[in-house]
């Protein structure tokens, strides 16, 4: 069972450069999350998609856009990378039902941006 | 919006202990309350969750339990074991159905 599959694990970018952080489920899951995790801060929520074929914004959507290629990937965008963005970013899925229904998280993509 | 507060931030304990972490919320309406436990290097994963309807849910040496008139949550592990040393967090539902994260707890137990 692979579950959330995220790639790349590790990147490093420069200031300025575009990065696409890939992400897909095989749980056959609806909705799908992109979360970023800072020393001290938790996760917070980037950008959600309830079902394929709609996203919406979370917390901290700013310098980020989000693609639901279909049911089981999930695309998180940065445009033109920012210091601020390094992070170890998440993404996450779950089954129909609602907010109520347990996350299940890859194991990151680790960004460092200079 | 909801805010979740979790406490304390590093927990040490001796194997065979008990180990109590602590999460207060602000939005009465949230229903739905998460555990997770993080590895170094790893994602977070689901150990209990718990919903506004009961007050407290058990699964071997983890329980959770629930006061919705103070608003806080608490995870409970007994008899620890040094396996148990990771990072938890705790998470709320609010009202908006976006899931909350506290800032989490490094629990680490001494053999």
């Amino acid at each position: 069972n692979a579950g959330v599959t995220q790639t790349p694990k590790f990147q490093v970018l420069k200031t300025g450069q575009s990065m696409t952080l890939q992400c897909a489920q095989d749980m056959n899951h609806n909705s799908m999350y992109w979360y970023r995790q800072d020393p001290g801060m938790g996760l917070r929520l980037i950008y959600y998609s309830a079902s394929e074929g709609t996203t919406d914004k979370g917390e901290v959507p700013n310098g980020y856009n989000v693609s639901r290629l279909n049911k089981r990937e999930f695309s998180l965008r940065l445009e033109s990378a920012a210091p601020s963005q390094t992070s170890v970013y998440f993404c996450a899925s779950s089954s129909p039902g609602g907010w109520n229904q347990p996350q299940h998280f890859g194991d990151g993509t680790r960004l460092s941006i200079l | 919006g909801e805010n979740v507060e979790q406490h304390p931030s590093t927990l040490s304990v001796q194997e065979g202990d008990s180990a109590v972490i602590k999460c207060t919320y602000s939005d009465s309406a949230s229903n739905y309350f998460p555990w997770y436990k993080q590895e170094l290097g790893k994602g977070p994963q689901l150990i209990i969750d718990i919903r506004s309807n009961v007050g407290e849910k058990k699964d071997q040496r983890i329980a959770v339990t629930l006061n919705k008139t103070a608003k806080h949550f608490s995870l409970h592990i007994t008899e620890t074991q040094p396996e148990d040393s990771a990072v938890y967090f705790c998470a709320a539902k609010d009202s908006s159905y976006k899931l909350i994260f506290g800032s989490g707890t490094r629990l680490l137990v001494r053999p």
